[in-house]
């Protein structure tokens, strides 16, 4: 069965305290991964999008790399407005389902 | 500015009463979504459509029924039918099976 797992659920950092979220994932024939910010009571952002292990997006901040295995979203010296929910995403072969994780709840305090 | 709209924001309903959600994008995308999110959960899917005039049941569509008359537009009835339907509603489209996708802001919806 195809599955998300996000960790950790929630994660609390000091402004400038840079670290990583995961995304581990189990799909049949991996077709795309991506990361989207979700702010409180608003629809998700796209964020980024990764097609193949080894490649590796960047936004400000925000760094997303991924293996055959898991994808990292880098933070780099948060500021508080980086927090968010951030949600991963897998698409696998078919291309029209997409299976979310539950995502990581960021916290960065000034 | 193109983009994805829902309506309304928040919607109150009672018991028994079926409601229906409006989704409309103006992307020219041709595959459109709904999902249900609560609390703590990640999205879950509750009905896709690839092309006008077709549409696919997702994880939890009982209780839940869509049209896609248009290309546009992808209206969500939740009915008297499924039995816990407070939750935050999201749409979403895409350009096609590998792209990533685009979510509108969300509706509300408080059953009592």
């Amino acid at each position: 069965e195809d599955q998300v797992t996000q960790s950790p659920e929630a994660l609390r950092l000091q402004e400038g305290e840079s670290s990583s979220l995961n995304c581990s994932y189990t799909v049949s024939g991996l077709r795309g991964l991506f990361w989207y910010r979700q702010d409180p009571g608003k629809g998700p952002e796209f964020l980024f999008t990764l097609y193949s292990a080894g490649e590796e997006k960047e936004k400000e901040r925000l760094k997303a790399t991924l293996t055959k295995k898991e994808s990292f979203l880098h933070i780099t010296a948060p500021k508080p407005e980086d927090s968010a929910t951030y949600l991963c995403a897998v698409q696998a072969v078919g291309g029209f389902k997409t299976i979310f994780g539950a995502g990581t709840r960021l916290f960065v305090k000034a | 500015d193109g983009g994805i709209t829902q309506s309304p924001k928040y919607l109150f309903r009672k018991e028994g009463q079926n409601v229906t959600l409006s989704c409309e994008q103006n992307l020219n995308h041709d595959a459109m979504y709904w999902y249900r999110q609560d609390p703590g959960q990640g999205l879950r899917l509750i009905y896709y459509s690839q092309i006008v005039n077709d549409f696919q049941k997702g994880d939890i569509a009982e209780g839940y029924s869509v049209s896609r008359e248009k290309k546009e537009s992808f209206p969500l009835t939740v009915t008297s039918a499924q039995k816990n339907p407070t939750a935050f509603y999201l749409c979403a489209s895409k350009k096609g099976p590998f792209y990533e996708q685009y979510f509108g802001p969300g509706t509300r919806l408080t059953v009592t």
